[in-house]
């Protein structure tokens, strides 16, 4: 079974300009979380996503957007980037979420210049 | 508010064995996780504990006590290959994920 997969793996976007983020989870999944990670903060919980519909939200600012397709694939949007958004984006796949072993991606390295 | 603990940095020599502690407070309980990452990878799965004890999985053994809200992940037999940061999260009752902060372990020779 083919693993989580997420694209591009490299971004360098300007400060002010936006980003899309992809993720493919595990066939069968249905449940995509998507989190933020730098060396200070760790890994942040961003949103999930569950058949289509936001489940769950963490506690970013309204530039972090995301969605879910009837496929389950979830794209992930920031808007207005800053130079803080320079991070490592993790998304991973559960099978219905909750409980639920999560399976990471590689992730996509954003870098804000 | 949510709040997981575990050591920064820690140290240990190949073939000993090395415990990584991790204390949470939470919004609920639903379950506790390990994770194991390497450097410029992605976080992978090493554990689940949803009731109190130990859960023991060839080197790695994970223990958990919900009323002291504790856990500790236990390496045997360190290998180089261990060297890794260890994540360990909290699934609350908005069933979100709560990561600490991770344990950066250095096995060396």
């Amino acid at each position: 079974k083919a693993g989580v997969t997420q694209t591009p793996r490299y971004l360098i976007k300007t400060r002010g300009q936006q980003v899309t983020l992809s993720c493919s989870p595990i066939s069968g999944h249905r449940s995509v979380s998507w989190y933020q990670q730098t060396p200070g903060q760790g890994l942040q919980f961003l949103f999930e996503y569950f058949s289509e519909t936001q489940r769950n939200k963490g506690n970013f600012p309204g530039r972090f957007s995301g969605r879910q397709f009837s496929n389950s694939r979830s794209e992930m949007n920031v808007s207005t980037l800053e130079l803080g958004d320079s991070a490592l984006y993790l998304c991973a796949s559960a099978t219905a979420g909750g409980v639920d072993t999560q399976y990471f991606g590689p992730g996509t390295r954003l870098t804000v210049l | 508010g949510q709040n997981i603990d575990q050591p920064t940095e820690m140290t240990a020599t190949e073939g000993a064995i090395v415990q990584i502690n991790c204390t949470y407070q939470t919004s609920g309980f639903n379950g506790l996780f390990w994770y194991q990452q390497h450097a410029g990878e992605a976080p992978t799965f090493l554990s689940y504990n949803v009731l109190d004890g130990l859960e023991e999985k060839g080197r790695f053994s994970s223990f958990l006590s919900r009323s002291k809200g504790y856990s500790y992940l236990l390496l045997k037999e360190l290998q180089m290959k261990d060297s890794a940061s260890y994540l360990c999260a909290v699934s609350d009752y908005g069933q979100n994920f709560v990561f600490g902060p991770g344990t950066r372990l250095s096995v060396l020779p």
